[in-house]
């Protein structure tokens, strides 16, 4: 099976821009989940999806937010960019939550904000 | 609330000697735990979960509900160990999967 996929990889953009970022899950996932990994931070928990739906959300501005598309997969959108929203953003996908289902990981989309 | 500490930012270690990497938790119900490892240049991957009760790569983890503890452990440090671990936390479907800020151990020769 082809793992999960992030695009694109690289973005730089300015203070006030917004930003899409797209992740494709494994085929027959149908959770996503976002995280935004800083090296202070380390992952923190942006949101999760299911069935086109809003699952769980971290403690995030309104700035972020997200959707799922009926093939499952997620894209998330930073609006009003901010410096400290660089960050490298992933993307796990997994059969649905639960106690043995494990995340797998897209290789994720570094964003920088100057 | 749920919370996981991960209590060591970096943990250097003899090649041969034997590693702990520390990790608590707070949850209020029956909690999930994994630990995750990130090699360099390589994607976030699951280490080991504490359902599986299994060891991979030599490592092992004993959930410890009276102490929230989940500490990762191996007997014998390889160089190839050398990479950012994360500490997870999950719990029913209706709670999200929470990740301690990472420790990252450096196996030194």
């Amino acid at each position: 099976k082809a793992g999960v996929t992030q695009t694109p990889r690289y973005l730089i953009k300015t203070r006030g821009q917004q930003v899409t970022l797209s992740c494709s899950p494994i085929s027959g996932h149908r959770s996503v989940s976002w995280y935004q990994q800083t090296p202070g931070q380390g992952l923190q928990f942006l949101f999760e999806y299911f069935s086109e739906t809003q699952r769980n959300k971290g403690n995030f501005p309104g700035r972020f937010s997200g959707r799922q598309f009926s093939n499952s997969r997620s894209e998330m959108n930073v609006s009003t960019l901010e410096l400290g929203d660089s960050a490298l953003y992933l993307c796990a996908s997994s059969v649905d939550r639960g106690t043995y289902n494990e995340q797998f990981f897209g290789p994720g989309t570094r964003l920088t904000v100057l | 609330a749920q919370r996981v500490t991960q209590p060591e930012k970096l943990l250097s270690v003899f090649k041969g000697a034997p590693v702990e990497l520390k990790c608590n938790y707070s949850y209020s119900g029956s909690p999930e735990l994994f630990w995750y490892v990130q090699y360099s240049r390589q994607r976030l991957q699951l280490l080991l979960r504490h359902i599986s009760r299994e060891s991979i790569k030599g490592f092992t983890a004993d959930l410890n509900k009276g102490e929230t503890s989940f500490h990762l452990k191996k007997p014998f440090a390889q160089e190839e160990d050398s990479a950012m671990y994360y500490c997870a936390l999950g719990g029913s479907p209706a709670d999200k999967i929470i990740f301690g800020k990472g420790t990252r151990l450096h196996i030194l020769p």
